[in-house]
């Protein structure tokens, strides 16, 4: 199984600043890692997929980059509705498919 | 887009056998164009997928609960079906149902999620 190690646990963020999020894979995954945004209550949300592509209707603030183990997810510029928990997911053709941990990010 | 949405028993007792169904709108289970997943959260907890069904009924499953999942498809109802057999406390979570095209990707539709609790 491929372990999903996501840094940092909680997030503090003042709106309008830069939020970078980290997910490391045990295993190399190629392209196929994911974003999702789960706000209180809700459902997961893809945000992200294809490392950076992403997905239809999210704004371009979110940004995702990185390759092979480790990736990056940056919200550029925090809005009130980006406070959430954040998981990153290896989507392989390597069963099962794993998620992060999450990371939480808060109002400073 | 594709929709989805968990239905059934929010409370089951330990040991028996939690089952839940995704009902799939605006899209035909038939088509084959997905793959049909069901995932769960413990409350505050992170996601766990559980495993797939495919239109043929072909399946995968996390290694973890395989010996106690299976999940099928009702093409003829346009639904997709959970059960996890000899339940315990530890089972107690949010169940997701989602999909994915089928290939190499993400999960890019997801039910409200059904909240299961097992107490006697």
């Amino acid at each position: 199984e491929i372990v999903m190690t996501q840094s940092p646990a909680t997030l503090s963020v003042s709106p309008g600043e830069r939020a970078t999020l980290s997910c490391r894979a045990s295993q190399i995954v190629s392209s196929n890692l994911a974003w999702y945004q789960q706000r209180p209550g809700q459902a997961p949300r893809l945000l992200i997929y294809g490392v950076s592509t992403r997905a239809t209707g999210i704004p371009a603030r979110f940004s995702g980059s990185g390759s092979e183990t480790e990736f990056t997810l940056t919200i550029s510029s925090l809005q009130s509705e980006d406070f959430a928990v954040y998981y990153c997911q290896q989507y392989n053709n390597w069963l099962p498919w794993t998620f992060g941990q999450g990371t939480r990010v808060e109002i400073k | 887009q594709v929709q989805l949405q968990e239905s059934g028993p929010g409370l089951v007792k330990p040991s028996q056998t939690l089952s839940l169904t995704c009902n799939v709108s605006n899209d035909s289970i038939s088509s084959g164009d997905f793959y049909w997943s069901w995932i769960r959260q413990p409350a505050g907890k992170g996601l766990d997928w559980i495993g797939r069904v495919y239109t043929d009924g072909t399946t995968n499953y996390n290694p973890s609960l395989k010996s106690r999942v299976t999940i099928s498809v009702d093409t003829s109802k346009n639904q997709f079906s959970l059960e996890l057999r000899s339940v315990t406390a530890a089972d107690t979570a949010v169940y997701y149902c989602a999909a994915s095209l089928v290939g190499a990707h993400p999960m890019s539709s997801w039910g409200q999620g059904a909240l299961v609790t097992v107490s006697s």
